[in-house]
């Protein structure tokens, strides 16, 4: 199956400063990825769909300009979180889809665990 | 909107042991729907899918699952859990042009007894 990365895998950042976390589709063409956040013990919530070459749709409730999306290549979209604090603690993970067809499936990243001292 | 319900938090079985995941969802139109599971730490991981047709669906792992639109279910089975099979398992129904846009349940936590 397609494989989807994600980097880093974890990452420990101070209140106030920003975060990047990458996400790659490995072994094909991504026109669409989907970035979701997970709560422990939760379920995922979608946060915002990236579509290649134009600009993210936001999910209600999810601040765009905190969470910046940029998803320049078919195979790379990022997810910024811009001036992170503790309540952005979370698990972050990215999706992506093959272009084409009719409820194409979603193949996950193996996610990014974001600590916000 | 889409949602869809898990009614099982935790559910322990014993290694050998027949399993059957519940997941009841709400949409308006032909659902596209989704089991995915999460071993612990890790991403999401496909065990299958459906569409349409055959409403018996095969996935990988010895799984399967039964779309049963008159009760708005896709139940999730197993004749034989092994160990490995511990693990969060998610149902998903999905909606919006293709289905792209995926609603999750709550998630099921499954243990397996030696």
């Amino acid at each position: 199956g397609a494989v989807v990365s994600q980097h880093p895998s974890w990452v420990i950042c101070k209140s106030g400063t920003s975060v990047k976390i990458e996400c790659r589709s490995l072994d094909f063409q991504a026109t669409t990825m989907f970035w979701y956040r997970q709560f422990p013990k939760q379920s995922l919530m979608l946060m915002a769909t990236s579509n290649e070459g134009s600009k993210a749709t936001y999910e209600q409730g999810v601040e765009k300009d905190k969470f910046l999306i940029n998803h320049a290549s078919l195979t790379l979209s990022t997810l910024t979180v811009t001036s992170a604090h503790p309540e952005d603690s979370s698990f972050y993970i990215c999706s992506a889809r093959e272009p084409g067809g009719r409820g194409d499936t979603q193949y996950f990243g193996p996610g990014t665990r974001l600590t916000v001292l | 909107a889409q949602s869809v319900t898990q009614p099982d938090i935790h559910i322990t079985v014993s290694e050998g042991a027949s399993l059957e995941l519940r997941c009841n969802y709400s949409y308006g139109a032909t659902p596209y729907l989704f089991w995915y599971v999460q071993s612990p730490g890790q991403g999401l991981q496909l065990l299958l899918k459906y569409f349409s047709g055959d409403t018996l669906v095969q996935g990988i792992k010895g799984f399967e699952a039964e779309f049963k639109r008159s009760q708005s279910s896709f139940n999730l089975r197993k004749p034989s859990v092994h160990w490995s099979d511990a693990a969060e398992y998610f149902c998903a129904v999905g909606a919006g042009g293709g289905g792209n846009k995926l609603t999750f349940g709550t998630g099921t936590q499954l243990k397996v007894e030696l």
